[in-house]
C-alpha cells in the first residue's frame, strides 16, 4: 500500500531554474493538496484540487502553478525558483472532503541557492 | 474566518508523566477538528478527529482529546508519556466549505528520560 508518494525527496536548485514536484496517490481520492512547511509556521496551503481537472488557490499560491490532469496525480511547478521558496513541501489527499482525514506524503526538501 | 491557536510552541515532560497539549479554535460554525503528529523527516499522521459524534475522542497510541464548545478548546492529552511520543503535534480545523484545513503552528513535544 503506497498511499501518497512524492518525487523527488530532495532537490537543490539555482535561482531562476524551474522544476516540477510530483505527487501520486493510489487510494482513488478526489481531493489533493500541496503545502509548504517552514519553521514555526505550521503548514500553509499552496494550491489544492477537489477533483480531476480542477485546481484552486490556497493561502500562499504566488510563484507556484499546479495541474491535475489525472485523478491520481497532482503536480506542483515552480517556474522561476526564488530563495524564499526554500522549504519542505508536502502533498496530501483525502477521500472527498476536508472533514475526512488527510493522508500525507513524506515530503520534498527543496533548497534554492 | 476559522483559525487555530496552539498555546505552547514547546512542551517538555518526563517519561511516564501526563502530556497536555493545548489548542483553541475560532469558528462560526460546527467544525471538524483534528490532531496530527509529525515525527522527524516524516509526513503528518492522523492521531484523532472530532466530527460532532462524541466530545471525548480517543485516538491512536493512547492519546485522546476533548471538544469543549463553551471554551472553544480541543486539548490533546495522554496519561503517561513514552519516549516514542517525541514529535511535533498539529491541531487542525476544517474550513466552512469543508474543502481545506487550517493548521496551528505546532507544538514540539520533548520527552525526558
Amino acid at each position: 500500500n503506497a498511499g501518497v508518494t512524492q518525487t523527488p525527496k530532495f532537490r537543490v536548485l539555482k535561482t531562476g531554474q524551474s522544476m516540477t514536484l510530483l505527487c501520486a496517490q493510489d487510494m482513488n481520492h478526489e481531493y489533493m493538496y500541496w503545502y509548504r512547511q517552514d519553521p514555526g509556521m505550521g503548514l500553509r496551503l499552496i494550491h489544492y484540487s477537489v477533483g480531476e481537472g480542477t485546481t484552486a488557490k490556497g493561502e500562499v499560491p504566488d510563484g507556484y502553478n499546479v495541474s491535475r490532469l489525472k485523478k491520481q496525480n497532482f503536480l506542483l511547478g515552480l517556474e522561476s525558483a526564488a530563495p524564499s521558496q526554500t522549504s519542505v513541501y508536502f502533498c496530501a489527499s483525502s477521500l472527498d472532503s476536508a472533514k475526512r482525514p488527510q493522508h500525507f506524503g513524506d515530503g520534498t526538501r527543496l533548497s534554492i541557492l | 474566518a476559522q483559525s487555530v491557536t496552539q498555546l505552547d510552541s514547546h512542551v517538555s515532560v518526563s517519561e511516564g508523566t501526563p502530556v497536555l497539549l493545548r489548542c483553541n479554535y475560532s469558528s462560526s460554525y460546527s467544525p471538524s477538528l483534528f490532531w496530527y503528529v509529525q515525527h522527524p523527516n516524516k509526513g503528518l499522521q492522523l492521531l484523532l478527529k472530532y466530527t460532532s459524534a462524541a466530545t471525548l475522542v480517543k485516538g491512536i497510541n493512547g492519546f485522546e482529546a476533548e471538544f469543549k464548545k463553551s471554551e472553544t478548546s480541543f486539548h490533546l492529552t495522554k496519561p503517561s508519556a513514552h519516549m516514542s511520543d517525541a514529535a511535533e503535534y498539529f491541531c487542525v480545523v476544517s474550513d466552512q466549505g469543508a474543502q481545506k484545513l487550517v493548521f496551528g503552528q505546532g507544538t514540539r513535544l520533548t520527552i525526558n528520560p
